[in-house]
């Protein structure tokens, strides 16, 4: 079973643009979670998508953005990049079920953005 | 709100030492808690859960108890090896949805 996929892998933009990273779930998962790693600030939630609705939120500004395909593949946008935005993107997939207490989540190998 | 706190690091050890690891929780309710470990280049990958007090998560020689009393899930290992140089998270998953919260992550490095 292929694991999590995210593209690009590496990617490099300069302030004030934007960027939009993608993320392929493990077959048959309908759960896509996003983390944003920095050195600074650790590894911190950005949203969780299921069925193609938005479930939970962390704390980060507007700017960044996503959204869930009916195939269950996401994809997250960063407009109006600023350098703080440098950072590594993980995307990580579970199978949801209400019935289940616990639903493990796997993660990709994450989008390493570098905003100069 | 949820708060995760773990030991400073670099921690860094000989092979064969053992290992610990300490993480404390701040959460309301019953959070399960899990330790991720990341290799260089690598995403997280999951190394052990527990998802209720008295728990133990055990996996590769790993353990960790998720003690409630002491809001405590500290990562022990009795030997380690120069393969478990990584860094290693606490994190704790709130009783209802997927969203993880993180420790701040200890680099641990083996040497032979």
């Amino acid at each position: 079973k292929a694991g999590v996929t995210q593209t690009p892998r590496y990617l490099i933009k300069t302030r004030g643009q934007q960027v939009t990273l993608s993320c392929s779930p493990i077959s048959g998962h309908r759960s896509v979670s996003w983390y944003q790693q920095t050195p600074g600030q650790g590894l911190q939630f950005l949203f969780e998508y299921f069925s193609e609705t938005q479930r939970n939120k962390g704390n980060f500004p507007g700017r960044f953005s996503g959204r869930q395909f009916s195939n269950s593949r996401s994809e997250m946008n960063v407009s109006t990049l600023e350098l703080g935005d440098s950072a590594l993107y993980l995307c990580a997939s579970s199978f949801y079920s209400p019935q289940s207490s616990y639903n493990e989540q796997f993660f990709g190998p994450g989008t390493r953005l570098t905003v100069l | 709100g949820n708060s995760v706190t773990q030991m400073e690091g670099p921690v860094t050890l000989s092979e064969e030492a053992f290992l610990t690891i300490n993480c404390t929780y701040t959460a309301t309710g019953y959070p399960s808690l899990f330790w991720y470990v990341q290799y260089p280049g690598e995403g997280l990958q999951l190394l052990l859960k527990a998802t209720k007090a008295d728990d133990k998560g055990s996996n590769k020689g790993f353990e960790a108890t998720y003690r409630k009393e002491t809001t405590s899930f500290h990562l022990e290992k009795g030997s380690v090896q120069v393969s478990d140089s990584a860094v290693y998270f606490c994190a704790l998953r709130e009783t209802s949805g997927s969203r993880l919260t993180f420790g701040e992550g200890t680099q641990l490095t083996v040497n032979p």
